[in-house]
């Protein structure tokens, strides 16, 4: 099973880019990369996901490397409300989208 | 209206007691799925189901049950409560596949004294 690493927490400026790196090194060929994020004890929320190829959306920007090992989220103009729980997630293979939470990253967005 | 609804959103309830969390979906999705967080922490999977009638164990299924009544319908039971499932839960849907997101609720707060 892909298991995730991701640092406890950071900060960031309001404005600045929030790079939010994970490392999922046991990764296999055909398990995607989901990220999700929890402002206070809210539901979690979907940002975006990813196999081999870099996605972008609306809310964020994610940077896959070639050998699929690492990945970073990209928060582009971070602002107050984007802060919260960042969880980098691998799905477990062979059991539809069962999705194991780690503890994240909390980001905090410093005005 | 949210597109997935757990109820009650706030308990407080008494040792030993048996207590229903439920959980709906307007997604259509065939999965769901029913968390717990505990605070500091990430969340945990209890159980899980892929359709009426599939019920498949989490990681902490003990001292837990499920029914899944209907395609949109999902219930959490703790058979008999205990103070240390005091937690923050969670359901959550997803459709069939690899590549979809899985959607959750607002979290049912259960303190257990």
């Amino acid at each position: 099973d892909a298991k995730t690493t991701q640092p406890p927490s950071m900060d960031c400026a309001e404005g600045r880019a929030a790079n939010l790196p994970c490392n999922h090194s046991t990764i296999s060929g055909n398990e995607y990369v989901y990220w999700y994020r929890q402002i206070h004890s809210q539901g979690p929320q979907y940002i975006i996901h990813g196999l081999k190829n870099n996605e972008t959306n609306e809310m964020a920007s994610l940077i896959i490397t070639e050998d699929r090992k690492s990945s970073t989220l990209i928060l582009p103009h971070a602002t107050l409300r984007d802060t919260a729980v960042y969880y980098c997630i691998v799905p477990r293979p062979n059991t539809g989208n069962q999705f194991y939470f780690g503890t994240g990253t909390s980001l905090t967005v410093i005005p | 209206d949210a597109d997935v609804t757990q109820t009650p959103r706030n308990r407080i309830t008494k040792t030993g007691k048996r207590i229903m969390l439920e959980c709906s979906q307007t997604k259509g999705h065939d999965r769901m799925y029913w968390y717990r967080q505990d605070p500091g922490l990430g969340l945990r999977l209890i159980y899980y189901s892929f359709d009426v009638k599939d019920i498949n164990k989490g990681e902490i299924s003990d001292g837990y049950s499920v029914s899944r009544q209907a395609q949109a319908k999902f219930s959490l039971s703790l058979e008999s409560a205990i103070p240390n499932q005091t937690a923050l839960y969670f359901c959550a849907t997803s459709d069939r596949g690899r590549d979809t997101e899985a959607f959750f609720g607002q979290g049912t707060r259960l303190t257990v004294v």
